[in-house]
């Protein structure tokens, strides 16, 4: 069974650096592109961006790029979302996510597995 | 931009459920459903506009193409008022619309 198992609920204060994980099982992780999703309080899905382990190929939203960085572990088969300095509208869960590639003229990709997600809350 | 209507729906259980989606630009056939019910995560129902995915009950059907997409549960059951997203995957940056809310 592929699982993504992500690291545990984070309180911090503003200005403060933070690194949560998510550890890919039962599936090759240097073979799937892994990404992140955030969720605000009561509010929608956001796409963070998206990272090939195989290589290092990183994608991000504009709205989040210089923002967070996104990195992977192939050894520990363990993706990694950081901030070098939080805000408090930061505070919003966390998922990552594995895809599925396909060909078709290009290359795409879809989400087919979620983490449970991780809860940052960043507060002073 | 995705944009999903309505925003809610209220439905009685055994009724038929038909959610909206529509993009900015043609993203056919890179498009993709997800459920997500309260306090869990978002689940992949549709990828490829109209592909269910594994173990995904067939009284969910979707389809359309170009910007225009749908997402029909034919008999809603009590499991399936939760709220629902539509995501292209066609270009950088994915986008997803902003939920549709599938309540009793």
């Amino acid at each position: 069974d592929v699982q993504l198992v992500q690291s545990g609920a984070e309180v911090k204060r503003p200005g403060e650096s933070l690194k949560i994980s998510c550890e890919g099982s039962g599936y090759n992780l240097t073979t799937h592109w892994i990404g992140w999703v955030r969720q605000m309080p009561g509010k929608g899905l956001e796409w963070m961006g998206i990272i090939y382990p195989g290589d290092s190929d990183t994608r991000y939203n504009p709205s989040f790029q210089g923002q967070v960085t996104i990195s992977a572990d192939t050894s520990m088969s363990t993706a990694y979302l950081q901030w070098s300095s939080l805000k408090a509208s930061d505070t919003a869960i966390y998922y990552c996510a594995r895809y599925i590639t396909y060909y078709r003229y290009y290359y795409f990709h879809y989400i087919d597995v979620w983490g449970g997600g991780t809860t940052v809350t960043v507060s002073s | 931009l995705m944009t999903q209507s309505p925003a809610t729906l209220s439905v009685s259980p055994g009724k038929r459920a038909t959610l909206y989606c529509r993009a900015s630009h043609s993203v056919s056939p890179n498009l993709a459903w997800y459920q997500q019910k309260p306090g869990q995560a978002p689940r992949l129902l549709i990828h490829g506009a109209s592909t269910r995915a594994t173990g995904i009950p067939a009284r969910f059907t979707a389809g359309g193409s170009g910007t225009d997409f749908t997402l029909t549960i034919s008999s809603l059951q009590p499991e399936d008022f939760a709220v629902y997203y539509c995501q292209q995957y066609n270009n950088w940056p994915h986008t997803f619309g902003q939920g549709t809310k599938v309540e009793i």
